[in-house]
């Protein structure tokens, strides 16, 4: 069965710091990716997502997200952030008509 | 647009209680879900519905907990009798047809004690 793994499950970092996420998942074939993300006292909501196409994907506020099918790989970036940034990051695929999650990631971002 | 509407936002009852809870997906959405997250766990599927049928329930533990949304819009779903490890985050998103991006509601935050 699919899984997805997140390789960090806390990162702290310092405002204006690059972050990189990592998320991998366990088999390939067609995929469907996305990156969600919570925010604190917040429902989930989508930060960007991968059917086909460009595998370098842009989202909200910044973020971006790179498709690598050889490394089974969706790693989320974003080149500077910002304390509200805070918040719990979650890599998903869709497989088999539903969504499978990685534990997720809680960034701190120190003002 | 409204977005997707859970009640109640937090509940606390003692083991062995009953307990339910309702979601209101976005209007037009054909396909709801529900999902059980665990502090520290991404969301795990209980259970699917296309409109008012069933599409995966194959982690729903069936002897105590249920769901229904008999009109294909609303949802409830219930545990009789909860157990401690009940305590989660039941989150209930839906998703318009012909798209995968599910839209999630805030979460019913229950804690067993």
């Amino acid at each position: 069965a699919q899984s997805v793994s997140q390789h960090n499950h806390h990162v702290i970092l310092s405002e204006a710091a690059s972050l990189e996420l990592g998320c991998n998942y366990s088999y390939g074939g067609t995929v469907n990716l996305f990156w969600y993300v919570q925010y604190p006292g917040q429902h989930l909501q989508l930060l960007l997502k991968y059917f086909s196409g460009d595998p370098l994907v842009k989202g909200i506020k910044g973020f971006e997200a790179e498709f690598i099918k050889s490394k089974f790989s969706f790693n989320l970036r974003k080149p500077s952030v910002q304390w509200s940034d805070t918040a719990e990051y979650f890599c998903a695929v869709y497989s088999n008509y539903q969504l499978i999650w990685g534990a997720g990631t809680k960034l701190i971002i120190k003002p | 647009e409204a977005g997707v509407a859970q009640s109640p936002r937090y509940k606390i009852i003692e083991k062995r209680q009953s307990v339910a809870f309702w979601c209101n997906p976005i209007s037009g959405h054909a396909t709801l879900y529900w999902y059980q997250q665990i502090l520290g766990q991404g969301p795990k599927l209980l259970i699917q519905f296309q409109n008012n049928g069933v599409v995966d329930d194959s982690q729903l533990p069936k002897d105590r907990f249920s769901a229904e949304r008999l009109k294909g819009v609303d949802s409830t779903l219930k545990i009789q009798p909860a157990k401690l490890e009940d305590s989660a985050v039941y989150l209930c998103a839906s998703r318009p047809g012909g798209q995968e991006t599910q839209y999630f509601g805030p979460g019913t935050r229950l804690l067993v004690l």
